[in-house]
């Protein structure tokens, strides 16, 4: 259980075209998830925290215009990146974690996404 | 929430046991320890996680010190598909609880 099902795997997109990333809870409801960003052979780091029905949290330094998250479910959270630029490739990806009734449940985190702005 | 030291990298035969330190002197009483792994080109792996106790699961087993001041990931029986990044992160959980990642130990597994 507790699968995070993140789509598209991979995207190439032509400068300044804007590229959506869906971020899926399986088999769980979801009311918080986050969104990460990793640069080859670094860490990931935490661009912001997706609320379902409310504004999400972004890290500082993020920018909100353009990184625009919508978490309109409690089992979808969408990142889009708009009028995406060649350094906004990157591997994005996103977790969510089993709320409620299922207890002390860590984090699970989707497969990525690898984005590649021409 | 407490930041972590890990070491940059391990190597560890194939079948032996991989031990993998962490430190987090500066964790506060509400913090766990968690364990992820991250395979190249994927996205990580949740291991395990503790408060106080030593843990164990399927994957591994967590030894937290008793002043919870460090803590060591063991994998008994290492595979070459144990080879990957390892993150320790000290963490609230809450509804709200993030996960704040540093760089990590790259464990190589080797025949």
């Amino acid at each position: 259980g507790a699968v995070v099902s993140q789509h598209p795997s991979w995207v190439i997109c032509k400068s300044g075209t804007s590229v959506k990333i869906e971020c899926r809870s399986l088999d769980f409801q979801a009311t918080t998830m986050f969104w990460y960003r990793q640069f080859p052979k670094q860490s990931l780091m935490l661009m912001a925290t997706s609320n379902e029905g409310s504004k999400a949290t972004y890290e500082q330094g993020v920018e909100k215009d353009k990184f625009l998250i919508n978490h309109a479910s409690l089992t979808l959270s969408t990142l889009t990146v708009t009028s995406a630029h060649p350094e906004d490739s990157s591997f994005y990806i996103c977790s969510a974690r089993v709320e409620g009734a299922r207890g002390n449940q860590p984090q699970h985190f989707g497969d990525g996404t690898r984005l590649s702005i021409l | 929430d407490a930041k972590t030291t890990q070491p940059t990298s391990m190597d560890c035969a194939e079948g032996r046991a991989a031990n993998l330190p962490c430190n987090h002197s500066t964790i506060s009483g509400n913090e766990y320890v968690y364990w992820y792994r991250q395979i190249h080109s994927q996205g990580p792996q949740y291991i395990i996680h503790g408060l106080k106790n030593n843990e164990t699961n399927e994957m591994a087993s967590l030894i937290i010190t008793e002043d919870r001041k460090s803590s060591t990931l063991i994998l008994p029986h290492a595979t070459l598909r144990d080879t990957a990044v390892y993150y320790c992160i000290a963490a609230i959980y809450n509804q709200g609880g993030k996960l704040i990642f540093g760089q990590g130990t790259e464990l190589s597994v080797k025949p």
